[in-house]
Formats: C-alpha cells, sequence, structure tokens
C-alpha cells in the first residue's frame, strides 16, 4: 500500500507567480489534511477536505490560498501571486474513513516551496 | 487558547543511554496525543498515540510515552538510544471536543541528537 504521495517535492518560484502543490492520500483514505511548516517552526494546521467538500478552513490565509480534493484525483492546494513569506514545507496528511478524531494521520513527504 | 509546549530545543544523549523528550499540553478535557518523528527533508512518521486506557503506550523503533493527566504531560522515551534515533521529533494533539474537525496541533519540535 503505497504511502501519502505529494509532487513536486521542491517547487520554486518568482514573487506573483502561482504554486500548485499536489496531494494523493492512502488507499482507501477519504480525509486530507494540508499543514505548513516555517522555518525553524512546527506544523500549522491549515484545511481539512473530504471528497469535493471543505470541512475546515480555519487555517488557512484569507488571500490567495485555496484548496480543492475533486472527486478523482488528487487534492490541490493552490497559491496565486507567491511572496517570499510563502516559503515553506507543506505537509498533506490522510487518514481512513471512521472516527476521525481517534484516526491516525499519515503524512506525505512534504512539498519545499521557495519564492524567489 | 489550544497549545502544546516542547520546552527543549535540543536534548543530547549518548548512545545507550536512556532518552526523554518532554512535552507539555493545554487542551480543554482529555485530548488525544501523538508523537510523530521527522527525519531530514522527510515527512512526518507517526511514533505512537494515546487515545485512552493504559497510560503507557508503547509505539515503533522501541519508543513509548506515558500520559499524565494531572501535569498534563505526554513525555517520549526511550529505554537505549540509538545513533539512528537523530532526528526531529514533535509531539501533537488533538482536541476531544465535537466541533474539532481532527486538526492536528502541534509543539515547535525537539532536535534529538544521539551520540555514538
Amino acid at each position: 500500500n503505497a504511502g501519502v504521495m505529494q509532487n513536486p517535492r521542491h517547487l520554486v518560484r518568482r514573487r506573483g507567480q502561482e504554486a500548485r502543490l499536489r496531494c494523493s492520500p492512502m488507499k482507501g483514505h477519504s480525509h486530507v489534511y494540508w499543514y505548513r511548516q516555517l522555518p525553524e517552526e512546527g506544523l500549522k494546521f491549515m484545511v481539512y477536505l473530504q471528497k469535493e467538500n471543505i470541512i475546515d478552513e480555519s487555517g488557512m490565509p484569507k488571500e490567495r490560498f485555496s484548496a480543492e480534493f475533486p472527486k478523482e484525483g488528487p487534492s490541490i492546494l493552490r497559491i496565486q501571486q507567491v511572496v517570499r513569506g510563502d516559503s515553506a514545507a507543506y505537509f498533506c496528511a490522510s487518514s481512513p474513513l471512521g472516527d476521525r478524531l481517534q484516526e491516525t494521520q499519515y503524512f506525505g513527504p512534504g512539498t519545499r516551496l521557495l519564492v524567489l | 487558547a489550544q497549545s502544546v509546549a516542547q520546552p527543549e530545543d535540543q536534548v543530547n544523549v549518548a548512545e545507550g543511554n536512556p532518552l526523554t523528550v518532554k512535552c507539555t499540553y493545554s487542551v480543554s478535557g482529555n485530548p488525544y496525543l501523538f508523537w510523530y518523528v521527522q527525519y531530514p527533508n522527510r515527512g512526518l512518521q507517526f511514533l505512537l498515540k494515546y487515545i485512552t486506557g493504559d497510560n503507557l503506550v508503547k509505539g515503533s523503533y522501541g519508543f513509548e510515552a506515558e500520559f499524565n493527566k494531572s501535569q498534563t504531560s505526554f513525555h517520549l522515551k526511550k529505554p537505549s538510544a540509538l545513533v539512528s534515533d537523530s532526528a526531529l521529533y514533535f509531539c501533537a494533539v488533538r482536541d476531544r471536543g465535537s466541533g474539532n474537525t481532527g486538526k492536528l496541533i502541534f509543539g515547535q519540535g525537539t532536535t534529538l541528537q544521539v551520540k555514538p
């Protein structure tokens, strides 16, 4: 059973460009979480999605950031008009359908975004 | 506000000696508690979790953690450290409240350095 897949692993963008980060959850998992890790900091929750639904986006910046988890295909975290402060590692985690509070979240390898 | 504290930025221990990585939390009620490990340029790997029952939880790679409700702590321990245990360790909590959508709240991480 393949783990959580994320691509690209590294992404370099210039200020003002768009960044698209992809996450394929583990097989059989229907909950997807996105977290951001700034340098020298722990992970911060951004958004929680199920198929075709955003359940909790309380950690998402109000502007420029969006996320989706379509019926088919990976979850996408999209950052428009990137700024240098967006440089960070972005991690996706998935968990199986069930009691989401008890279930373990399994993390992907992350996408490291560098904004020049 | 919910928070997790890992009071030590770095823990140094000699190979073969016992290790402890500390974690305290501030969450209403009894939370679910997790430990993850992160190797350089990798994602987070799940080590163990406390859901209910026995306060001593055993996990992967010989690690264990003890839930202490009165001290609101969940310290990670291992009887005999290995050089390969050197990594960044994160404690995380999840609120049991019905409104929580499952997001994890992370500590800032503790770097464990095991020297030969």
